[in-house]
């Protein structure tokens, strides 16, 4: 079981609040990823990182930002949330410079915005 | 632009039965393709990986089949159990891609008792 955490789990808030949703590994992995995913649907990369103060937009829009200060430590923010930004948003890292790219998920944060 | 799809949304199986998830991939230049598992309430977990120089490879119960000329994935899994229930998602990438993932849409398989 891949050592990647997210938290909270599941988060109902209102409209204009911000939040920093948390994600950490304990695998010393240098790449790390934000996706989006929709009920059912396919994930779609709005984050990710090479390594410590390395921040990348992905191919999906975001109004959301990230960090990455330390190396186990990827959080996203979004600064004014809107009923829009309803989804669930998962993490994932995996390792630099190896030939395949597999990445390890966390569990996901279940975001509701009302 | 580059995608990665799959042909069935949903899969019906009866336990005991072989299920074939299928997937297209429009991006010639994918050189590395994973099949992923996600259960309800979870994030998505391995399952298979196979490279490009490779037409087939076999895991526990999996098989995964790559073939490049049509740009086609599928995804074999041998007696299909109750807890193989979840959505599948092929992904590709290419060493070029700086190890993003495309994913492609799910396909839910469920398996009938």
């Amino acid at each position: 079981e891949a050592d990647i955490y997210q938290t909270p789990r599941y988060l109902v808030i209102g409209t204009g609040k911000k939040i920093t949703l948390e994600c950490s590994q304990t695998m010393g992995h240098d790449k790390m990823y934000w996706y989006q995913q929709d009920p059912g649907m396919e994930l779609h990369l709005i984050h990710y990182s090479y390594g410590v103060n390395s921040t990348e937009k992905g191919d999906l829009s975001s109004e959301s930002t990230v960090s990455r200060i330390r190396t186990e430590h990827f959080p996203l923010t979004l600064e004014s949330a809107r009923p829009s930004h309803t989804s669930q948003y998962l993490c994932a890292s995996s390792e630099l410079g190896t030939q395949g790219n597999e990445q390890f998920f966390g569990p996901g944060t279940r975001l509701t915005v009302l | 632009g580059e995608s990665v799809g799959l042909h069935l949304p949903t899969l019906s199986v009866q336990e005991g039965d072989n299920s074939i998830i299928n997937c297209a991939y429009s991006n010639s230049a994918s050189d590395y393709f994973i099949w992923y598992k996600q259960e309800s309430g979870k994030g998505p977990q391995f399952i298979i990986d196979i490279r490009s120089n490779m037409d087939k490879r076999q895991g526990q119960r999996v098989t995964v089949l790559l073939n490049k000329t049509v740009k086609h994935l599928s995804l074999q899994i041998a007696a299909t159990q109750p807890g193989d229930s979840a959505v599948y998602f092929c992904a590709e990438t290419s060493y070029n891609q700086g190890g993003k993932l495309i994913f492609g849409q799910g396909t839910e398989l469920s398996v009938k008792p």
